[in-house]
Formats: C-alpha cells, sequence, structure tokens
C-alpha cells in the first residue's frame, strides 16, 4: 500500500451507467490528481485539486466529473461512457505544489462495454 | 505540448545482468527527472530523481544518468532481479508545473 487507495479496482460498465470512482489518501497531502492510463500512451492527466479547488481541467468530456469533498479524498463520477475510455483511472496525491513527484493508487481498471 | 518518449518499449535481459533503460525529452527548461517503476496491477512507484544541476545520481542498485546536452536521461540498474520486471516511466517537470510522463519501457527479467 502506498498511502492512496482507490475503489473499486476492477469496474465493467455499460455504457448507459453511472458509476464513480473512488480515491482516499492518507498522507496528509493536499494535492490530488485524476489521471488516464491507456496502452501504449503516456498518463493523461485529467484533473488536479489542490486545497479542494479545481485548479486543472484537461479538456476532459463532460461525462467525466470530478469531486473533491476534503483534502482526503477524490471522485471521478462517470456517466454515459464510450468504449474508448477503457483504460487504468490513477489517482495521486502530492503535498501542495507536487515539485517532488506524486504517490499513485493501485488504479481502477475500468472497461465500457 | 511536451515530449518524454523512450527510445525501446520493450527490453529483456538475463537475470544478474545490467540493465539500461532510456528516455528522451524534449524541453531544455526541464529542471528536474522522477524515474517511476509500474509493477503488474499496481500504479507507478517512485524510484529515484535528479535534477537538472546533477548529471549522475546512485540509489540502491539503480543509477540515473542526466544528460542535458542531448537531452537524454537513463536509468540504470545493476544485477536485474526478477522482481525488477515491470514497466518503467521517465517523468519531466518543469519549475514545478505538471509532470509530464514518457510511455514507458516494459522490462522482462529472464531467469
Amino acid at each position: 500500500e502506498t498511502g492512496v487507495t482507490q475503489t473499486p479496482r476492477h469496474l465493467v460498465m455499460g455504457m448507459t451507467n453511472k458509476k464513480s470512482l473512488k480515491c482516499e489518501q492518507h498522507l496528509g497531502h493536499n494535492a490530488m490528481y485524476w489521471y488516464k492510463q491507456s496502452a501504449k500512451k503516456p498518463l493523461e492527466l485529467m484533473f488536479v485539486y489542490s486545497l479542494e479547488e479545481r485548479v486543472e481541467n484537461n479538456s476532459v468530456p463532460s461525462r467525466f466529473s470530478p469531486e473533491c469533498p476534503n483534502s482526503s479524498h477524490l471522485f471521478l463520477h462517470l456517466h454515459t461512457l464510450q468504449p474508448e475510455d477503457s483504460a487504468l483511472y490513477l489517482c495521486a496525491s502530492s503535498p501542495q505544489g507536487g515539485r517532488y513527484g506524486y504517490t499513485f493508487g493501485s488504479g481502477t481498471r475500468l472497461t465500457v462495454v | 505540448g511536451e515530449s518524454v518518449g523512450l527510445h525501446l518499449p520493450t527490453l529483456s535481459v538475463q537475470e544478474g545482468d545490467n540493465s539500461i533503460i532510456n528516455c528522451a525529452y524534449s524541453n531544455s527548461a526541464s529542471d528536474y527527472f522522477i524515474w517511476y517503476k509500474q509493477e503488474s496491477g499496481k500504479g507507478p512507484q517512485f524510484i529515484i530523481d535528479i535534477r537538472s544541476n546533477m548529471d549522475k545520481r546512485q540509489g540502491q542498485r539503480v543509477t540515473v544518468l542526466l544528460n542535458k546536452t542531448v537531452k537524454h536521461l537513463s536509468l540504470q540498474i545493476a544485477a536485474t532481479q526478477p522482481g525488477d520486471s515491470a514497466v518503467y516511466f521517465c517523468a519531466e517537470n518543469i519549475a514545478g508545473n505538471q509532470f509530464y510522463f514518457g510511455t514507458g519501457t516494459s522490462l522482462t527479467v529472464i531467469p
């Protein structure tokens, strides 16, 4: 365990479903991140929260909706996804600024059918 | 955008041999680099870092070399073990902004 816990580990959902991914960190960090990891591609930054405020939104489709209720928890709400959204979704946290790297969770493997 | 790439997508080495994984970066302003290791079913884990004012840094069985002239980073793993089998990413950072990650090299250690 790295101190960043993601649930569920695996998720299969239909294109009309609504589901949520959860991330929790116990490191006292105050910045949290969502990344998408697809095969043979670099990690794609989706969202950044710092002190519970969204500071980055990298042109992510609106079918992905993040929520950060406090500095320890981060959610990614999913609705009407497409098959190409199937990927590993990684959550990470860092001290504010993230200058010296992030601590990643183990990810949620999402399959959209 | 930034570009961080790896020369080889896969690498196979014999157990006990040394491994070298390479990474090219495109922005000469990058001033901090990290190597991550990602094992199957896990997220990336920090291995070693290096700042741009250094050209070499050593850890336990790992060494990172930075060549700013050609914008090249390498990770050397000594006496490679089966537990080293994983995907390795480099990541670059410019002045505290977001990190940019490479696509990764898959290292397979042959017993």
